[in-house]
């Protein structure tokens, strides 16, 4: 079975700071991962996924995520916050599967950013 | 384009009463779909997944059930809700099917907030 680990329940951060959330995943098989953004009261958004081939990952506004098999991590980084990104973050992992996926999704408990003025 | 619709947006409902809510997809045919519950602090469950008509598989017991009476239309019930049901429901499609790329995210729906008194 998979299972995912988000070490920061909650990162404060200035405007225009750097940032990284943390996630570390565990998983006998081979792994597809993600990172989700949820905006307050609304579903999630895919911010970017690893599927095969660079461990960097570029995703929508501005994050990128690296993929580190030997540490089993995959972090999530921006160079520089904006208040708008104020949101929660959370990162899930779906079994590899004979090249694809049955898409069960299996997340981590989120981080909630906040960015500060 | 695939669109998912999830109704109602909120919900407060007392103890003992009944609960449906529904999921449907457009824009594409025999999906995954899922339903997903968040709880403050605890990320997200998987609840229900199907891959066909009829096809319901349960990841944890519960108060609830699920039934997917067309291919694209998924339902989340109950027929008597506890306080301890309250929380964040959060439907959810991917494309089915194995091949690389396939079925590898999904898609999620607004969010149903349930608030049961």
């Amino acid at each position: 079975a998979q299972s995912v680990t988000q070490l920061d329940s909650q990162v404060p951060v200035f405007e225009e700071a750097p940032v990284e959330l943390r996630c570390n995943y565990s998983s006998s098989v081979s792994v597809y991962l993600f990172w989700y953004v949820q905006y307050p009261n609304q579903g999630l958004q895919l911010l970017l996924k690893y599927l095969s081939g660079s461990t960097l990952v570029k995703g929508i506004n501005g994050f990128e995520a690296e993929f580190n098999k030997s540490q089993t991590s995959f972090h999530l980084r921006k160079p520089s916050v904006h208040i708008s990104d104020t949101a929660e973050y959370f990162c899930a992992v779906t079994k590899r599967d004979y090249g694809g996926s049955q898409g069960n999704l299996i997340f981590g408990k989120g981080t909630k950013l906040s960015v500060k003025p | 384009s695939q669109t998912i619709h999830q109704w109602p947006a909120t919900l407060v409902q007392p103890v003992g009463s009944p609960l449906s809510l529904e999921c449907t997809v457009e824009g594409t045919s025999n999906p995954n779909l899922y339903w997903y519950r968040q709880a403050a602090g605890r990320g997200l469950q998987l609840l229900f997944y199907s891959v066909g008509i009829g096809q319901i598989s349960s990841e944890v017991p519960q108060n609830l059930s699920a039934s997917r009476p067309q291919d694209r239309q998924f339902i989340l019930s109950s027929k008597k809700l506890l306080l301890s049901d309250s929380g964040f429901y959060l439907c959810a499609w991917s494309v089915q099917g194995r091949g690389a790329g396939r079925g590898t995210e999904a898609f999620f729906g607004q969010g149903t907030r349930l608030t049961v008194v």
